[in-house]
């Protein structure tokens, strides 16, 4: 399985709302990702999972928190999120975190916050 | 943060015409990685292409790499109408914990 599934595939929140995005790969691989894209922009990193302990919050607002039950799932939960944050949202995992990084993306989110 | 520009950032072709796109970055690097993203989807990994490597083929792909000049080129050849997508670099930086930083991307139309 060289998968990395995400769900749901489109999320339409609002802003009191508490909603969780989920990520899921049985790759084996130890390091996992969430990035944010807006239109026509490159993927911003936001957090990053190193076997299983995050290791990289990018300065991302306490609104969006990010949770790695174990080696397989990692899930990104929203609250009271603003209009600004509708983007989507991508996972991804690489196979080790200390070698060379090639990373496998989910097909993405589509956040959209009313 | 944004490690990296491309040129051009947007390119219209004919199908059977050669794509070349160029990606400059700022810091030294590990490796440079080109990846794929049809619209609203995943991004796709294309090739990696390390620090001490001048050069790379994978099928109609050909990377280059400067580092003197900090710089990357992908070729795309006998592209094909299923070749449009954007298209990005990500640089791998030297002391970075193995985290990616993306270029701005150059979306590639081929015109059937």
């Amino acid at each position: 399985d060289t998968e990395v599934t995400q769900t749901p595939k489109h999320l339409v929140m609002g802003m009191t709302n508490k909603k969780s995005l989920k990520c899921e790969q049985h790759m084996g691989h130890r390091a996992m990702y969430w990035y944010k894209q807006k239109a026509k922009k490159p993927p911003e990193l936001m957090f990053v999972y190193s076997y299983e302990k995050l290791s990289i919050n990018e300065s991302v607002p306490s609104r969006f928190s990010p949770e790695c039950p174990n080696s397989s799932l990692l899930n990104l939960h929203l609250h009271a999120l603003q209009p600004e944050d509708s983007a989507l949202y991508l996972c991804a995992s690489s196979q080790d975190p200390g070698q060379y990084n090639e990373q496998f993306f989910g097909p993405g989110t589509r956040l959209t916050v009313l | 943060s944004q490690q990296g520009e491309e040129d051009p950032q947007a390119l219209s072709i004919q199908e059977g015409e050669n794509a070349t796109m160029n990606c400059s970055y700022k810091t030294s690097i590990n490796n440079l990685q080109w990846y794929r993203q049809n619209s609203g989807r995943g991004l796709v990994h294309l090739i990696l292409i390390r620090s001490n490597e001048r050069e790379k083929h994978s099928g109609r792909l050909r990377v280059t790499l400067d580092t003197s000049k900090k710089s990357s080129s992908l070729l795309i050849t006998a592209s094909r109408a299923a070749d449009t997508a954007s298209y990005f670099c990500a640089t791998d930086e030297e002391g970075s914990a193995r985290q990616l930083t993306f270029g701005s991307g150059t979306q590639l139309t081929v015109l059937p």
